[in-house]
């Protein structure tokens, strides 16, 4: 089972807001990604967590907030959004087995729409 | 040092023509290369990929060619049918663990009937 299952698929919120999109895999993976894509733009790398703890943080504001509860969970918690947030948000997971070649599994992502 | 540069932004193919998307960097870090698959509404998925070490790698209709000298890399997609219509991401990454993948900007391909 190759699959990164993300909740929930769609999700509008307003500028004051608090919401989460959550992530999910199975595979026994021990680094998981949040990325942001616009419409017709790569993936843009948020977050990396490496066992369970933050490696990366690509200069993202703070009302962007990670957790990473254990090994197979991964959540974005969102607080006070602007309407450019906007964007197709994508998790994904992969090995961390330091083999260099480590494929990454993407989820089916979350349309975030901030009103 | 960090981009990888895509090409085209867009394409169109017969059915049963070749698809060509080509993809250059500068970073010689960079020692992982994966084709990513994206249909609308959908997650990327993994193609193909290859590392420098090789200069050939095929699977099915696919077909990755590296160019280590000239660092650049490319996807073939042989008999293209309309079911490949969908966005090509070529990306390449730095091993050791958990990779950053840095994507190039996209191929938009329609595979026309």
């Amino acid at each position: 089972d190759t699959e990164v299952t993300q909740t929930p698929k769609h999700l509008v919120m307003g500028m004051t807001n608090k919401k989460s999109l959550k992530c999910e895999q199975h595979m026994g993976h021990r680094a998981m990604y949040w990325y942001k894509q616009k419409a017709k733009k790569p993936p843009e790398l948020m977050f990396v967590y490496s066992y369970e703890k933050l490696s990366i943080n690509e200069s993202v504001p703070s009302r962007f907030s990670p957790e990473c509860p254990n090994s197979s969970l991964l959540n974005l918690h969102l607080h006070a959004l602007q309407p450019e947030d906007s964007a197709l948000y994508l998790c994904a997971s992969s090995r961390n087995s330091g083999g260099g070649t480590d494929t990454q599994y993407f989820g089916p992502g979350t349309r975030l729409t901030v009103l | 040092q960090q981009q990888v540069k895509q090409s085209p932004q867009s394409l169109i193919v017969q059915k049963g023509g070749i698809s060509i998307i080509n993809c250059a960097y500068e970073n010689t870090a960079f020692d992982y290369f994966p084709w990513y698959q994206q249909f609308p509404g959908k997650g990327p998925a993994l193609l193909i990929a290859i590392r420098p070490d090789v200069s050939e790698k095929k699977e099915g209709r696919f077909t990755i060619s590296f160019n280590k000298s000239a660092k650049q890399f490319s996807l073939h997609i042989m008999d293209s049918q309309p079911g490949d219509s969908a966005t090509y991401f070529c990306a390449a990454s730095i091993g050791g663990g958990y990779n950053k993948l840095i994507f190039g900007a996209g191929t938009r391909l329609a595979v026309h009937p």
